[in-house]
């Protein structure tokens, strides 16, 4: 089992850039998220999804665009990418919500310049 | 909004030794679920130990366990016989009950000295 998988690991972009950060598992799980996480902050949720066909807005959506077309993926765009937006990156995955155990992608470690 | 507030940014402890990472948190719900990650260099999220309000024993894994004060909405995680492969970052996080969302705390850097 690969459990969650993001590409790529590091990213430079310049200004006014768009990309495509990567989330796939083979869990099986309904909920996905994306996370940014930035020293002295933590993490903090950015979209999520309950299911293929459903996402929804977290903490700090702003400047991005996610889709779930299928239950496996759930990328995470970047429409124009400012340097406020470098940090590193967190897709997670699980099976339930609660006590359920969130599993997390190594992470995506983006710089923009 | 429910808020998680880790105190210490850094802790140190000999190997061996015993550290406890604090904890407090801010939610006018009387169920949620708490949580504990630890992050080493690989940036790998990793759960160490979960606790449910509800629940008044405190959890425990192996040399993992947790202090879960409800009324003083505090949950510290205490690490016995501290080893190398314990330094990490550690999040703790809150999750309310049908929700998706953790909420972090900001995090503790702990060394382990040898």
């Amino acid at each position: 089992n690969a459990g969650v998988t993001q590409t790529p690991k590091f990213q430079v972009l310049k200004t006014g850039q768009s990309m495509t950060l990567q989330c796939a598992q083979d869990m099986n799980h309904e909920y996905m998220s994306w996370y940014r996480q930035d020293p002295g902050m933590g993490l903090r949720l950015i979209h999520y999804s309950v299911g293929a066909g459903i996402t929804d807005q977290g903490e700090v959506p702003n400047g991005y665009n996610v889709s779930r077309s299928t239950t496996e993926d759930f990328p995470l765009r970047l429409l124009s990418a400012a340097p406020s937006q470098t940090s590193v990156y967190f897709c997670a995955s699980s099976k339930g919500r609660g006590n359920t155990e969130a599993f997390f992608g190594q992470g995506t470690r983006l710089t923009v310049v | 909004a429910q808020t998680v507030t880790q105190s210490q940014p850094e802790m140190s402890v000999q190997e061996a030794e015993t550290v406890t990472l604090s904890c407090t948190y801010d939610t006018s719900e009387s169920d949620y679920y708490l949580f504990w990650y630890k992050q080493p260099p690989s940036r790998q999220m990793i759960l160490v130990i979960r606790q449910e309000a509800y629940k008044q024993q405190n959890a425990t894994e192996n040399r993992f366990s947790v202090n879960f004060q409800k009324a003083a909405k505090s949950f510290s995680l205490k690490i016995s016989d501290s080893q190398l492969g314990d330094a990490a970052m550690y999040f703790c996080a809150y999750r309310r009950p049908g929700a998706q969302k953790l909420v972090f705390g900001q995090g503790t850097r702990l060394t382990i000295n040898p």
